[in-house]
Parts: C-alpha cells; sequence; structure tokens
C-alpha cells in the first residue's frame, strides 16, 4: 500500500525565513500529487498540485513544489514565510488502482510563524 | 456554490450507542471521500465512492463502521456501538472525478465519553 512521508512534524520560523517541508511516498506508478493546507479554524484547502508536465508546479500565496520523480519527492517551498502562513500541511498522493485514484494523505506538518 | 457540508459540527454521545453522520458533496461531484482525522495522526482514509461503482471500503477500521451514498449525492457514515477510539474529525471530501483535487467539509468533531 501506498504510503506518505512528511519528515517535519512541527516547524518554527521567523518571517521572512525560508521554508521547505519534505514529502516522500512509497512507489511509483501514476500518481497525482498535492499539497493542501489547513489555516486554524478553517477547512483543508488545495495549496498546489501535480499530474504531468513541468515538475516545478507554482500554487497559491507563494507556494511552489518539485516533483522528482527519481526522489519519490515533492517537496513544498517558499522563499519568504509571513505570520498568515501559520497553518497545518499536508502532503497527499493519489495512486492510480484499476480505474481508479486511492488517496494517501501524510501526517502533516505543523508551522508556526513569529512576527 | 456551495461548498461540501456536514452535519452535525459536534457530537457527543455514550459509549456502546450508534452514530450517523452526513455529508453533502458539491453538486455534480462524483467522487466523496471519508477520513478520519486524530490529533498528530494525519487524516486517515475510510472510504471512497465513485458514481455508480461500488464503494471502496478498504480503509474503513472495523465492520462497527459503514457508509452509503444515495442517489450519488448524500452520503452518511454510520458508526454502531462507538467505542472511546472513535473520538476524532471525521471529514468528508468530494472531487469532479477520481483522482482530481478534493474539496473539504468543516467535519464532525465526535466524541465518544
Amino acid at each position: 500500500a501506498q504510503s506518505v512521508s512528511q519528515h517535519n512534524h512541527h516547524v518554527i520560523l521567523s518571517e521572512a525565513a525560508s521554508l521547505e517541508l519534505g514529502c516522500n511516498y512509497s512507489y511509483g506508478g501514476t500518481v497525482n500529487l498535492f499539497w493542501y493546507v489547513q489555516y486554524p479554524g478553517q477547512h483543508l484547502q488545495l495549496l498546489l498540485k501535480y499530474f504531468s508536465g513541468d515538475p516545478l508546479v507554482k500554487g497559491i500565496k507563494g507556494f511552489e513544489a518539485e516533483f522528482i520523480k527519481s526522489k519519490f519527492s515533492f517537496n513544498l517551498r517558499k522563499p519568504s514565510v509571513q505570520w498568515s502562513d501559520t497553518a497545518e500541511y499536508f502532503c497527499a498522493v493519489n495512486s492510480r488502482s484499476g480505474g481508479s485514484y486511492i488517496p494517501t494523505f501524510g501526517r502533516g506538518t505543523s508551522l508556526i510563524v513569529h512576527p | 456554490g456551495a461548498g461540501v457540508s456536514q452535519s452535525p459540527s459536534n457530537k457527543v454521545t455514550e459509549k456502546g450507542k450508534d452514530v450517523e453522520l452526513r455529508c453533502d458533496p458539491i453538486s455534480g461531484h462524483t467522487a466523496l471521500y471519508w477520513y478520519r482525522q486524530s490529533l498528530g495522526q494525519g487524516l486517515e482514509f475510510l472510504i471512497y465512492f465513485q458514481g455508480n461503482s461500488a464503494p471502496d471500503k478498504s480503509g474503513l477500521p472495523s465492520d462497527r463502521f459503514s457508509a452509503e451514498r444515495t442517489g450519488g449525492s448524500v452520503s452518511t457514515l454510520t458508526i454502531q456501538r462507538t467505542q472511546q477510539e472513535d473520538s476524532a474529525v471525521y471529514l468528508c471530501a468530494s472531487s469532479l472525478v477520481t483522482g482530481s483535487e478534493q474539496f473539504f467539509g468543516p467535519g464532525t468533531r465526535l466524541t465518544v465519553l
């Protein structure tokens, strides 16, 4: 079965610091990759996604992620974080199984940004 | 348009009771998912409906858990004989088609006393 590892469970940064959150999944085949974010008191929402094409994808609020197939990785980056980026971040992999995609989420990374 | 809605938002029940949690997906979305979110555990996939196909129940933790989706729209997750370890936030999500981005509801926080 697919598994998704997020290496950092808790990250604390100061504003303007750079961010990189790691995400690795266990096996290849056809996958769709996602990062979701949950701001305090809000629903989970999509940050960015990768299906095919350019492995460097850009999402909302200045976030980007790079798909490296050989490393089974989809790391999330932002050059300069803001206080409003404080949230829980989840990496998700949809793995093709027959005619459908089965979703697997990582455990999440809690990001706290100090002003 | 309206997003995914879930009811109730909070449910407190006694051990051994049955509970039903409801999810209204976004209109036109063919795929519907249920997850369980426990503190520090991420999202645990429970069950997945795609169109009129048989649901993928591979994530259900025990036979006390079941779900149905009527008319390809509203879904109900039922937990029978609840246990304290069932306490968690239950999230529902829908997507336009299988594999595409999911839109999440606000969740139902279940507390089993």
